[in-house]
């Protein structure tokens, strides 16, 4: 069975670090696409950052130079380090992996509110 | 990056069906046959339904079907029942995004 269970969100203060971690079951994460995608009530779902198998990643230009996507194989997890946070980053993040271009599974997401 | 569009809300008595339409471009829903749908019950996690515009994953019910008609994606779900009251999301490829569009979301309510 497929799963993907985030944790990490928290309450924390603008310029302040955090560190996101989805633990998957299922499937190999150093074999596939694993993404963060958050939602806000105002801006709906948004990538915010993708770990592609071969390493290579892709950031949203809103958190890119701040956030850092990352994973540990032998944990099967990956993480997105957030740092310099800012109150726009306030959001339910989720971790999803994604196939050709789209998520197909999810994880139930962890809430990240920045306080200015 | 430019949203889909989806009505913010729809809603339906059991047992009927309802339509909800995702609205995008030439460059996304119009060219490309990569549109998903996503059910979603808020505090859980997202649950793909529909992939490449008409595909059910295994153990999603025939009830939910998706279709597309030039730049409009539509997903059909009949015979509505109670637990089909939840947010629905359509995305899809674009050509001019390094990953897909996400439409902003609808709100399907089971009176």
């Amino acid at each position: 069975e497929v799963r993907l269970e985030e944790s990490g969100g928290a309450l924390v203060q603008a310029g302040g670090s955090l560190r996101l971690a989805c633990e998957v079951s299922g499937f190999p994460v150093r074999s596939n696409y694993l993404s963060w995608v958050r939602q806000t009530p105002g801006k709906g779902l948004e990538w915010v950052s993708v770990l592609y198998s071969g390493g290579g990643t892709y950031y949203a230009d809103s958190v890119k130079d701040r956030f850092i996507i990352s994973r540990d194989n032998s944990k099967n997890t990956i993480y997105l380090q957030m740092n310099n946070v800012r109150a726009e980053d306030s959001a339910i993040y989720y971790c999803a992996r994604v196939d050709g271009y789209m998520p197909d599974y999810w994880g139930q997401g962890t809430l990240v509110t920045v306080s200015s | 990056q430019s949203a889909l569009t989806q009505p913010r809300s729809v809603s339906g008595s059991p047992g009927q069906s309802v339509t909800i339409a995702c609205t995008g471009t030439n460059s996304d829903v119009g060219t490309y046959n990569f549109v998903s749908w996503y059910q979603h019950h808020p505090g859980k996690a997202p649950k793909l339904i529909i992939s490449e515009v008409t595909k059910r994953p295994s153990g999603v019910p025939d009830r939910f079907s998706g279709s597309k008609s030039g730049n409009t994606a539509s997903l059909s779900i009949s015979g509505l029942q109670p637990e089909d009251e939840a947010d629905y999301y359509c995305s899809s490829y674009s050509d001019t995004y390094t990953f897909g569009l996400f439409g902003g979301g609808t709100k399907l309510t089971v009176l």
